[in-house]
């Protein structure tokens, strides 16, 4: 069965410095995507950058980037040049696959990271 | 942008009711699920849906709930008879692609927090 862990339960940080989410994962499949979702305190979950496997280069999106170490199934998400707005439960995620490589879509979150940004 | 829309945003239910929650995925997505978190832990599935069929359930996903999709947009989650430890947030999801090379991720819903007395 896939395994998602977050050791951060939380972690804060001076707006406009840089932070890393870390994130691991246990899975015998060779081809997944993983994904980090935002959940802001009004519970919404939204999507915040996703990685594919089998694709060697890191993910980015503006202000996120993610260091994706397919051996070490290692999986963080940084934020660079971090905002008030960035506050939230992030959540890292992985998405099943069945044994045809296709995917009803389960994903299996970790516990989740509370993150806080300070002025 | 096209969003998953779930209600009622809360709801209240005494121990023993059923209760129904509602989604209307977006409108061209084929693939519907169904989280749930409770507060302060982790999301968790529960049952994604394919073809008018369940394709993949969880071992909370016990004969005490069902899913169905009684009309072309609506996508619902009932809980026969609730326990306290129903109390969640319950988030529903949608994709318009389920296979491993597609790049569309699933869009959540707000969440329908329902509350057992």
């Amino acid at each position: 069965a896939q395994t998602v862990t977050q050791s951060q339960p939380e972690m804060s940080v001076q707006e406009a410095e840089t932070v890393t989410l870390s994130c691991t994962y246990d899975t015998s499949e060779n081809n997944y995507y993983l994904f980090w979702y935002k959940q802001p305190p009004s519970r919404q979950m939204i999507l915040v950058i996703r990685q594919e496997a089998y694709k060697q280069q890191n993910a980015t999106e503006n202000r996120f980037s993610v260091n994706f170490q397919k051996a070490a199934k290692s999986f963080s998400l940084k934020i660079s040049d971090s905002q008030l707005g960035d506050t939230a439960m992030y959540f890292c995620a992985h998405l099943h696959t069945n044994a045809g490589g296709t995917s009803y879509g389960k994903l299996t979150f970790g516990q989740g990271t509370i993150l806080t940004v300070h002025p | 942008e096209p969003e998953v829309t779930q209600t009622p945003s809360h709801q209240v239910t005494q121990m023993g009711q059923e209760v129904i929650l509602r989604c209307v995925p977006i409108s061209n997505h084929l693939y519907f699920y169904w989280y749930r978190q409770i507060l302060g832990q982790k999301v968790e599935f529960l049952v994604s849906f394919y073809n008018n069929e369940i394709s993949e359930k969880s071992e909370i996903f016990d004969d005490q709930f069902s899913v169905e999709r009684p009309d072309g947009s609506n996508f619902t989650l009932k809980i026969r008879s609730t326990k306290l430890e129903d109390s969640a947030m319950y988030f529903c999801a949608s994709s318009d692609a389920g296979r491993i090379n597609s790049n569309q991720p699933q869009h959540f819903g707000d969440g329908t927090r329902l509350s057992i007395l």
